[in-house]
């Protein structure tokens, strides 16, 4: 069945980077869409970003030009880069792939 | 952007209630609208999608209804479980974008 298995939060400064990775299995990534989905604390959803299974990606206005999407096909691994971190960006981020969700990863951006 | 209100913030109500949670899509998104469920400390769970359609395994209480812009979740008969908080998103164009989230509680 569908897993999807998030890694790479932690606790970074404002304006420093950070990579999360999402370890997909029981099924092929590339032929899906895959979102990143974030919750800051007691707060609601909030859409991320996508990436097609043409590649294409799109992003919410709340981080384009500072979070990039990707994935590595050989690995079934998706990447969320994050550039330029600000407080506001602390959040659990979830993996999505047709209703399926990950556990989440949490990100705390603070001095 | 597809701007999704979702009504109201908060619902009290008791098991064995019929409770209705309704979304707003700010123009015609199709029936291209989610519903999930989310309880303290987890992820989210889908329970309709393409507005109408029960995912496996979802009890037959839970119900999705409209399309266009305005779209119901119906919860036939509360049972403990089902108090958490809900969430509906539209998926027809990019930003996809959650209603502000509806909380179920015990009343």
């Amino acid at each position: 069945q569908v897993q999807l298995v998030e890694s790479g939060g932690g606790v970074v400064q404002p304006g420093r980077s950070l990579r999360l990775s999402c370890a997909a299995s029981g099924f092929t990534l590339s032929t899906y869409e895959i979102h990143w989905v974030r919750q800051a604390p007691g707060k609601g959803l909030e859409w991320v970003a996508v990436i097609l299974h043409d590649g294409t990606n799109y992003y919410a206005d709340s981080v384009k030009g500072r979070f990039s999407i990707s994935r590595d096909n050989s690995k079934n691994t998706l990447y969320l880069q994050m550039n330029s971190l600000r407080v506001e960006d602390t959040a659990v981020y979830y993996c999505v792939v047709t209703g399926s969700w990950g556990q989440g990863t949490l990100v705390t951006v603070s001095s | 952007d597809i701007q999704m209100t979702q009504s109201p913030s908060t619902l009290s109500a008791s098991v064995g209630d019929r409770v209705i949670i309704t979304c707003r899509a700010s123009q015609g998104i199709r029936n291209d609208l989610g519903w999930f469920q989310q309880k303290p400390g987890k992820a989210p769970k889908r329970l309709i999608y393409a507005a109408t359609s029960l995912q496996n395994g979802v009890p037959s209480r839970f119900s999705g209804s409209g399309s266009g812009t305005e779209f119901t979740l119906t919860i036939s008969s509360l049972q403990p479980e089902d108090f958490a908080t809900y969430y509906c998103l539209q998926h027809n164009s990019y930003p996809h974008t959650f209603g502000q989230g509806t909380k179920l509680e015990i009343k």
